[in-house]
């Protein structure tokens, strides 16, 4: 089992919907969670960050963490087709590595 | 600075031979990461230095691989003795500190296809 599970999708909406894209984990020391948007032969960018659990919310990106459930979110809201992307999620623990853990990566295509 | 350099974008060599890539990291980063990702993938580890110093390797980073960074700078990753399985996307990321406050800045990557 990998440490990280994330759906591949591809995942298709309509503009303006809205998108929820989840990792599971089973690694119970993850305490850092970020998202990373990678678009077609780019290196990844980070989008969004959160230390331990609780909601972050940046414009249009809302990023949940839920620790009990081992379970992270990144909800898009009024899905553009520029958000066509692939998105990664990415954890590490609390410890004296600096190396992330990524999931797979879901494969998000907006249409007009 | 136009963010995390790497060089070349793509590199297509047959098996057996060596290849090296090289990354040009924001110029005040002190970390400097390398990754592999391939078709479907996430970003797997491969390494990282803290200025000049290897601070961790992977086990993925078998002893056809090395990485140095010398002076702290711009860092190489160098594979001998090619294999098909290397195909991948070789990813740089460097960053001001640790990754939980500042995070990776990626470059776009070497595509590298072995044949």
């Amino acid at each position: 089992q990998k440490e990280v599970e994330q759906d591949p999708g591809p995942l298709s909406v309509p503009e303006g919907a809205i998108v929820s894209l989840n990792c599971t984990y089973s690694n119970s020391a993850f305490q850092y969670f970020m998202w990373y948007r990678q678009y077609s032969r780019k290196g990844p960018e980070l989008l969004m960050y959160t230390y331990s659990s609780g909601n972050k919310e940046d414009g249009r990106f809302t990023a949940q963490v839920d620790k009990s459930s081992k379970y992270i979110s990144l909800f898009i809201r009024d899905s553009q087709p520029s958000d066509s992307a692939t998105y990664l999620c990415a954890m590490k623990g609390r410890d004296n590595t600096d190396k992330l853990i990524f999931g797979t990566g879901t494969r998000l295509q907006v249409f007009p | 600075d136009t963010g995390v350099s790497q060089d070349p974008r793509h590199k297509i060599t047959k098996r057996g031979q060596n290849v090296t890539f090289r990354c040009d990291p924001i110029s005040e980063h002190n970390r400097l990461y390398w990754y592999r990702q391939t078709l479907g993938q996430g970003p797997e580890f491969l390494t990282y230095f803290q200025n000049e110093a290897q601070l961790e390797k992977s086990r993925l980073l078998s002893d056809r691989f090395s990485a140095e960074r010398p002076k702290g700078s711009f860092s190489t990753l160098e594979i001998q003795r090619t294999e098909q399985g290397d195909s991948a996307m070789y990813l740089c990321a460097s960053s001001l500190g640790t990754v939980e406050n500042y995070g990776y800045t990626f470059g776009s990557g070497t595509r590298l296809t072995v044949v």
